[in-house]
C-alpha cells in the first residue's frame, strides 16, 4: 500500500542552523502539507501546497519557513535559523485531489521527523 | 477559527470493555471529520474519516458518529483490547480549505 515517508526520523541540530526536512509524498497526490506536533500538545498544521505554491499557511510559517518540491517526488521543509521552541514532531501529509466543491480528500501522514534543536 | 475539543483527556479500562471517546467543534461548516490513532512517539493512523454529509462510519470494532447540528463526534470502541491503548485523535476538516484542526486527544489505556 503506497504511504508517505519521511527522513530523517530524528533530526538534532544547534539554535541558529538551518535544517531541511524531507517528505515523498504517494505517488498520484497533488496536495501537501505540513504539521508539527510540539511535546505534549497538539499537532499543529503549518502549510498546504499545491501546484508548486502555498496555498494556505498559519501564523506559525513565518520567514523562517519555506516549503519546496524540487522535483517530482520530494516535498521539503526548511527552517533557516532554528530555534529552540522550533523542536518538535514535524509530520508531512498528501492528499490526492479537490472535490468539485473545492475542498480535499483524505490525508495521509508519514511517520513524522523528530527535531530537536539544542 | 475551527476549535476542537475532546473529553476525556485520558481513560483507563479493563479489556473487554465497551467505551466512548467525545470530542466537540465550534464550526458547524465542517468538510468531514476524522479520528486518528497516534501511538507514542510515532505517526499518525487514521481511523475513520466521516463525510459531512453523512451521520457515522464503522471499521470493525470502531463507529464513528458526526452530529453537526450540536458539534459533536463520538468514537465508540467495542470490546476493548490492550492494542488499543494509544491516544486517539479526533480532526476537524474545515469547509473553506484544506487546514485540519486537531483536538488535543485522548489517552486510552486498555489495562488486561
Amino acid at each position: 500500500e503506497p504511504e508517505v515517508t519521511q527522513t530523517p526520523s530524528h533530526q538534532v541540530t544547534q539554535m541558529g542552523q538551518e535544517v531541511i526536512l524531507r517528505c515523498v509524498p504517494i505517488s498520484n497526490h497533488l496536495y501537501f502539507y505540513w504539521y508539527r506536533q510540539i511535546l505534549g500538545q497538539k499537532v499543529e498544521f503549518l502549510v498546504s501546497f499545491y501546484n508548486n505554491e502555498i496555498s494556505e499557511k498559519s501564523e506559525i510559517f513565518d520567514d523562517q519557513f519555506s516549503v519546496e518540491r524540487p522535483d517530482g517526488s520530494n516535498f521539503t521543509l526548511k527552517i533557516r535559523s532554528t530555534k529552540l521552541e522550533d523542536s518538535a514532531m514535524y509530520f508531512c501529509a498528501s492528499s490526492e485531489v479537490a472535490t468539485l466543491w473545492g475542498t480535499w480528500n483524505e490525508q495521509f501522514f508519514g511517520p513524522g521527523t523528530r527535531l530537536t534543536v539544542l | 477559527k475551527q476549535e476542537v475539543t475532546q473529553i476525556p483527556a485520558a481513560l483507563s479500562v479493563p479489556e473487554g470493555e465497551n467505551l466512548v471517546l467525545n470530542c466537540s467543534f465550534t464550526d458547524s461548516a465542517i468538510y468531514n471529520l476524522q479520528w486518528f490513532r497516534q501511538d507514542p512517539g510515532k505517526g499518525l493512523t487514521s481511523l475513520l474519516l466521516i463525510q459531512s454529509s453523512q451521520r457515522e462510519q464503522t471499521s470493525g470494532r470502531l463507529n464513528a458518529s458526526l452530529d453537526k447540528s450540536s458539534g459533536r463526534s463520538t468514537l465508540y470502541i467495542a470490546a476493548s483490547q490492550p492494542g488499543d491503548s494509544a491516544t486517539y485523535l479526533c480532526v476537524g476538516a474545515n469547509n473553506a480549505g484544506n487546514m485540519l484542526t486537531f483536538g488535543g486527544g485522548t489517552r486510552l489505556m486498555v489495562k488486561p
